[in-house]
């Protein structure tokens, strides 16, 4: 079975760096084929995908916030880190990570998101 | 980046309506598409990928179709547990994007 928990503060003062971790178990993130990525939720408002990490190191970022993003996997802990620097309180939200399913087909393998964790709030304050 | 435009953003049905959500690319995608369902308060929950494909799980009243630019979510027969918002979500390139979401509540 596959479980993921996000964890880190709820509250961050602008401009400064949020580190959220994601712990997963069910899943090897050394295994081919397997990924990790973070989604956020603003109150009130639809789902936006922020970064995606691949079993080979592999990494994709939002263009819009990429300058902020970094992810990071450590395997031997089955955690992945995303860090998001000068946060302001736009970035207020609801932060999920998700395990990547995956499935082949004529254009090669194709990465869905099919397990998620239940979420961490973070809120942006002075 | 590939825009999604989702609609409604609000449905009233009845238990037991047959229902539809709409979401519709500015680009083709092929069949990369997924939907999600979300309850308030909670993670959104995979429903189907593969723009037809239901995830294991998920009731057979969810059913999926489209391709290219045009999808389709389809709730045969809704039941109390089903209303909550609905997200599409393409994933045939990056960044990955969702829909607005569609909130189907009680009539």
């Amino acid at each position: 079975q596959i479980t993921l928990k996000e964890s880190g503060p709820t509250l961050v003062k602008p401009t400064q760096t949020l580190t959220l971790t994601c712990t997963f178990s069910g899943f090897s993130l050394s295994t081919s084929g397997v990924g990790v990525g973070w989604i956020r939720q603003p109150p009130g408002k639809a789902l936006e995908w922020l970064a995606l990490i691949y079993w080979d190191d592999d990494k994709r970022y939002s263009p819009s916030l990429k300058s902020r993003l970094t992810i990071t996997k450590d395997t031997s802990k089955n955690q992945v880190v995303l860090t998001m620097t000068n946060m302001d309180p736009v970035d207020t939200a609801t932060y999920y990570c998700a395990h990547t399913g995956y499935y082949y087909d004529s254009s090669g393998y194709r990465y869905y998101m099919d397990v998620w964790g239940k979420g961490t709030t973070v809120t942006v304050s002075s | 980046v590939i825009w999604m435009t989702q609609s409604p953003s609000l449905l009233s049905a009845s238990t037991g309506d047959r229902v539809t959500i709409s979401c519709r690319m500015s680009q083709g995608i092929s069949s990369y598409l997924a939907w999600y369902q979300q309850k308030p308060g909670k993670a959104p929950e995979l429903l189907i990928y593969a723009a037809s494909t239901l995830q294991s799980g998920v009731p057979s009243r969810f059913s999926g179709s489209g391709s290219g630019t045009d999808f389709t979510l389809t709730i045969s027969c809704l039941q109390s547990e089903d209303f909550a918002t609905y997200y599409c979500q393409q994933y045939y390139s990056f960044p990955w994007t969702f829909g607005q979401g569609t909130k189907v509540e009680i009539k």
